[in-house]
């Protein structure tokens, strides 16, 4: 089974400054890994995917991640956040090829962006 | 391109009676997968449908079951509810499995009473 770890649960930037969400993962087969991101009262929006290939990995709004094996680490960081950026993120885990239990998720971390 | 649909968006139920929730996936899309969202849990996955077959099912009680049907989309039912059913379910559609690609719904938030 795989599992995700996302360290802070709150994490507060500045308007302007660099974002970085943590997330490191457990898997014993290939991964693939995905960042969603959700706001208030809203599904999830999925901002970029790891499959195979390059490792790191651009995605929507300026966000990007870089998947490290040998760290188990897929940390999300954008260079400059906006306001707009304010939401709960999600780090995910499946196992490459399909399995029996679906996305999983980490327990998210709610970006909080000060004017 | 339309999105995943789901509804009803709010639903109220009384503990003990049952409800049913609907998603249509993306055009084309083939797999659809159900997740639970509560504050304490966060998200756990329900089960996945692919082709009106249950490929995938979570660790959920008996009283949640689903099916698709052959334009792809699905149901959700939750039979006797419980106060702790409350929740946000979350629909997630894809061309060969959410696994690899999940497109999510805006969800369904039931309140049980």
């Amino acid at each position: 089974a795989q599992s995700v770890t996302q360290l802070g649960s709150h994490v507060s930037v500045s308007e302007g400054a660099l974002v970085l969400l943590r997330c490191n993962y457990s898997s014993s087969v290939p991964p693939y890994l995905f960042w969603y991101v959700q706001y208030p009262n809203q599904g999830l929006q999925l901002l970029l995917k790891y499959t195979t290939g390059a490792t790191l990995v651009k995605g929507i709004n300026g966000f990007e991640a870089e998947f490290k094996k040998s760290e188990t680490s897929f940390h999300l960081t954008k260079p400059s956040a906006h306001m707009s950026d304010a939401a709960e993120y999600f780090c995910a885990v499946s196992v490459a090829g399909g399995g029996a239990d679906g996305l999983t998720f980490g327990k998210g971390t709610h970006l909080i962006i000060q004017p | 391109k339309a999105g995943v649909t789901q509804t009803p968006r709010y639903l109220i139920k009384t503990r003990g009676q049952q409800v049913t929730l609907s998603c249509s996936p993306i055009s084309g899309h083939r797999s659809v997968s159900w997740y639970q969202q509560t504050p304490g849990q966060g998200l756990q996955f329900l089960f996945e449908y692919f082709s009106e077959t249950q490929r995938n099912k979570g660790n959920f009680p008996g009283r949640f079951s689903g099916r698709q049907f052959s334009n792809s989309r699905s149901e959700m039912n939750v039979s006797t509810l419980e106060l702790g059913d409350s929740a946000l379910y979350l629909c997630a559609s894809g061309y060969s499995s959410a696994n690899t690609e999940a497109f999510f719904g805006q969800g369904t938030r039931l309140t049980v009473v």
